[in-house]
């Protein structure tokens, strides 16, 4: 069965430093979706790609985070300087195209605690 | 502002009888509602959604109502087991928020065999 992979799986990293999480949606998924979920909380849509274009990025913060889908298949979020309030999930998901009842596949995650 | 709630953080039921999760929403606007489940370790998967046309839909032991007056839904499994234990979220789509999926806090189901 297809699936959504992501790696690390777990990232400890300190306060200051740089991260960077990849994803691999499933194939032939024209849409993919990074989401934030912080402990207690549900996931939080931080951008979405159609393809390589970001088609929505407006809770992502920018001064901090960036997002890329170069060739519109797999994508890495990349966080600088890693904050203390980053430490969360970080939930890949992708899905055939943007319609509203095009379920939505998401992966493991990658479990990010910043020191 | 929350615009999708789930009240109740936890819940508790004994194996086979019916556990019934709740979820809330604000915004009128919304035209289809999802329901994901998640066990530790993993991400969300999809359980089974609604849309707003519609005030009920059943996918053997899992059976969603929709309340457009109330907005209010609910998630109900019959009869519970023990594999069901797992947070599981709600989730709602649609007006200016397009596909985007706006979740709730989620509910933690413990289901006691």
């Amino acid at each position: 069965e297809a699936e959504v992979a992501q790696s690390p799986r777990y990232k400890i990293t300190e306060k200051s430093q740089a991260v960077a999480f990849w994803c691999d949606p499933i194939s032939g998924h024209a849409t993919l979706y990074w989401y934030r979920q912080i402990l207690g909380q549900g996931p939080e849509l931080l951008v979405q790609f159609q393809d390589e274009s970001v088609v929505d990025d407006s809770q992502l913060p920018k001064d901090r985070f960036s997002a890329e889908r170069l060739k519109g298949v797999d994508s890495t979020l990349k966080i600088q300087p890693a904050e203390l309030g980053d430490s969360a999930m970080y939930l890949c998901a992708s899905s055939l195209t943007t319609g509203s009842y095009n379920e939505q596949f998401f992966g493991p995650g990658t479990r990010l605690t910043v020191l | 502002d929350q615009q999708v709630k789930q009240n109740s953080p936890s819940l508790s039921v004994q194996e086979g009888r019916i556990s019934i999760l709740n979820c809330d929403y604000t915004n009128s606007m919304f035209d289809y509602f999802l329901w994901y489940k998640k066990y530790p370790a993993e991400g969300p998967t999809f359980l089974i959604s609604i849309s707003s046309i519609k005030d009920k839909n059943e996918d053997g032991r899992f059976t969603v109502f929709l309340n457009k007056s109330a907005k209010h839904l609910s998630l109900h499994i019959v009869p519970s087991q023990p594999g069901d234990s797992a947070v599981y979220f709600c989730a709602a789509s649609g007006g200016e928020y397009g596909n985007k999926l706006v979740f709730g806090a989620g509910t933690i189901l413990r289901v006691k065999s």
